[in-house]
């Protein structure tokens, strides 16, 4: 059964740092391009950021450029974001999610249940 | 980038209603467009992968069609089940953008 669970989501001061995690279980994870998606409660959904199997491509959107890096390891079958700077607007919960595998397509075919991240004073 | 544009925003519907979503992409994506369903407190479910294909274990009720910039989402029949939130999202371009939502409601 294919699981995505993420972990490390909290309270944070604004320019803070925090570092999500997403533990993959299930089926091949190097073989799965993998994104981040954030949504503010109440609100739509917000593409994040991009990272293909090897880890050798990643993109971003504009709002996080230059404040987040997506990573991961394969050996652990684990995926991360690393947000620095954070801001109020930041606030969310982060979702990891899987596209199928070997780039047959690029919609998100499973996703985890979601991590909070509250960014205030 | 690509933006996407559902409407409408919010739908008033009965169960037994045929509902159709649109989205309108601002330049061509092919068929790259999936559409997802979502619940409070739950994480995004796909039903339609590029335009119009059904994901597994979705009911016959829900179809995709379209190509370049606009695409439907119809239920041909509304059940209880299928009061929630749709979105739309395109995968041509590196950034997976989403539509704004659509919510169904009971009329």
């Amino acid at each position: 059964e294919v699981q995505l669970v993420e972990s490390g989501g909290g309270l944070v001061q604004p320019g803070g740092s925090l570092r999500l995690s997403c533990a993959a279980s299930g089926f091949t994870f190097s073989s799965h391009s993998m994104n981040w998606v954030r949504q503010v409660p109440g609100e739509g959904l917000d593409w994040v950021s991009y990272i293909s199997g090897s880890g050798s491509t990643v993109y971003y959107a504009d709002s996080v450029k230059g404040r987040f890096t997506i990573s991961r390891d394969n050996a652990k079958n684990s995926l991360y974001l690393h947000m620095n700077n954070l801001r109020a607007e930041d606030t969310a919960v982060y979702y990891c999610a899987r596209e199928p595998p070997w780039a047959a397509t690029a919609y998100f075919d499973y996703w985890g249940q979601g991590s909070p991240v509250t960014v205030s004073s | 980038d690509i933006q996407m544009t559902q409407s409408p925003s919010t739908l008033s519907a009965s169960v037994g209603d045929r509902v159709t979503i649109t989205c309108r992409a601002s330049q061509s994506i092919g068929s790259w467009l999936a559409w997802y369903q979502e619940k409070p407190g739950k994480a995004p479910k796909p039903l339609i992968s590029d335009a119009s294909i059904l994901e597994s274990g979705v009911p016959s009720r829900f179809s995709g069609s379209g190509s370049g910039t606009d695409f439907t989402l119809t239920i041909s029949s509304l059940q209880p089940d299928d009061f929630a939130t749709y979105y739309c999202q395109q995968y041509n371009s590196y950034s997976r953008t989403f539509g704004q939502g659509t919510k169904v409601e009971i009329k």
